[in-house]
């Protein structure tokens, strides 16, 4: 079952404003990642914070998870025409070795 | 150069028919996937394989079988008990890890019914 849900479902913002998604999820968990998919195309890895983890940075990425309240978001600053992607998270629970996506959320950066 | 290849792109099945995506790495990964992804969905689970000649159902396994007879080959067969195949599929491949699972994707077989 999919356990992680991201919003909003579509984002649309101007090249050089920062962009912000989020994901809930459900259960306990080891770690949550965030992939990128352009149109068409396989997914990507971006970044993964781990449980005990509360913030992460990664280039123009920065990660936040608050376990306490099963949520995660991610931002991208100063965004880019070539940031126009979706984006999912994805969660692995305590002792598994699979991994739950989220539904994700579309990006547009308008030049 | 290092990944994972996914062939055909694009496939059309006719009903009643089987038809099996290829998947190929050569990261020297353990573990294989296959997910399925709907317009505007996230990726659902279909099999998982972490060891030659052993594999597991995921969370959508009926209407489609998979083998693991190579390390770095992870076929995926839809068979024509699958009623609406027409959907994007995604291969993956990881280390087992029960602590950092870090997937890499192919990118991916269209299939479509004619």
């Amino acid at each position: 079952s999919q356990q992680g849900e991201e919003d909003p479902q579509a984002l649309s913002i101007q090249e050089g404003e920062n962009a912000t998604m989020n994901c809930s999820y459900k259960t306990s968990i080891n770690n949550l990642q965030w992939y990128r998919q352009n149109s068409g195309r396989g997914l990507v890895h971006l970044i993964l914070i781990r449980s005990n983890e509360r913030e992460k940075h990664s280039g123009r990425l920065r990660v936040t998870l608050d376990t306490s309240k099963k949520s995660s978001s991610l931002l991208i600053t100063a965004s880019r025409a070539a940031d126009t992607a979706s984006y999912f998270c994805a969660t692995q629970r305590s002792g598994y070795s699979t991994l739950t996506f989220g539904k994700g959320t579309m990006l547009l950066v308008s030049p | 150069d290092g990944g994972i290849t996914q062939s055909p792109k694009y496939l059309f099945r006719k009903e009643g028919q089987n038809v099996t995506l290829s998947c190929e790495q050569n990261l020297n990964h353990d573990a294989m996937y296959w997910y399925r992804q709907d317009p505007g969905q996230g990726l659902r689970l279909i099999y998982y394989s972490q060891i030659v000649n052993d594999f597991q159902k995921g969370d959508i396994a009926e209407g489609y079988s998979v083998s693991r007879e190579k390390k770095e080959s992870f076929p995926l067969t839809v068979t024509s008990a699958q009623k609406n195949p027409t959907a994007f599929y995604l291969c993956a491949s990881s280390t087992v890890d029960r602590d950092l699972n870090i997937q890499y994707f192919g990118a991916g077989t269209r299939l479509s019914v004619l």
